[in-house]
């Protein structure tokens, strides 16, 4: 079982909005984890979106719309980046990447398409 | 402006030894908390973490390849230098270096080049 599990794919329709998620595996705790968040775009290198640990442990990177803004859910374990307002520009691979046992995991990644 | 740039042969043999460069600009090296890492992503797959070493030489290698791995550091020439040894097929990728943010994130990442495994 992978680190960190992403859902391969999302469709929404412009103007909608998105969650995505980032399940930790069993027996990983996400309290402790912060989140970083990757957008990659067909042909081009990741983008740093923003980090994500706690309400009060966060950090928006440089020129990233408001509209992308990260969580969790502790109950599921999981991370959430969560998408307003999407745009065509939004379409694109998003990953996960958390620094487990001194070492970056990437998630599996999230394909979003935007109808 | 923080730039970095990825070097080296884009077209490698099974069993060869791959060196890559990553020419940086725009921070130093020698910062505490800063690193430089690298990352690859074999067509149509997945990101996969492959290292990173830090301004005070401590250096971080993932679990899966640690025995194949080695990153150095030139701060003089503003260089950091991956080797992978034994090189497959499965080890075709695009590969990035990256800019590490004092808090963690890889907040600025070169254009990334492709190398090729095959004889």
């Amino acid at each position: 079982q992978a680190v960190l599990t992403q859902p391969a794919s999302l469709s929404a329709s412009p103007g909608a909005s998105a969650s995505l998620t980032c399940t930790l595996r069993s027996g990983i705790n996400i309290d402790s984890y912060r989140i970083y968040w990757y957008q990659q775009r067909p042909g081009s290198p990741p983008q740093y979106l923003l980090r994500y640990k706690s309400d009060s442990d966060n950090q928006q990177g440089s020129g990233v719309p408001s509209r992308f803004s990260g969580s969790k859910d502790v109950s599921a374990n999981a991370g959430i980046l969560f998408i307003s307002g999407l745009q065509s520009e939004d379409e694109a691979d998003y990953y996960c990447v958390i620094w487990h046992n001194s070492a970056y995991v990437f998630g599996t990644g999230t394909k979003v398409t935007v109808l | 402006q923080i730039t970095l740039k990825e070097s080296g042969p884009t077209l490698v043999k099974p069993t060869q030894t791959l060196t890559l460069t990553c020419i940086y600009s725009g921070f130093s090296l020698s910062t505490s908390g800063v690193g430089v890492g690298w990352i690859r992503q074999p067509p149509g797959k997945a990101l996969e973490w492959l290292a990173l070493i830090y301004w005070d030489d401590d250096k971080r290698y993932s679990p899966s390849l640690r025995s194949r791995l080695t990153i150095t550091k030139d701060t003089s020439k503003n260089q950091v230098v991956l080797t992978m040894t034994n090189m497959g097929p499965v080890d075709t990728a695009i590969y990035y270096c990256a800019h590490r943010h004092y808090f963690g994130e890889y907040d600025y990442w070169g254009q990334g080049m492709l190398v090729t495994v095959s004889s």
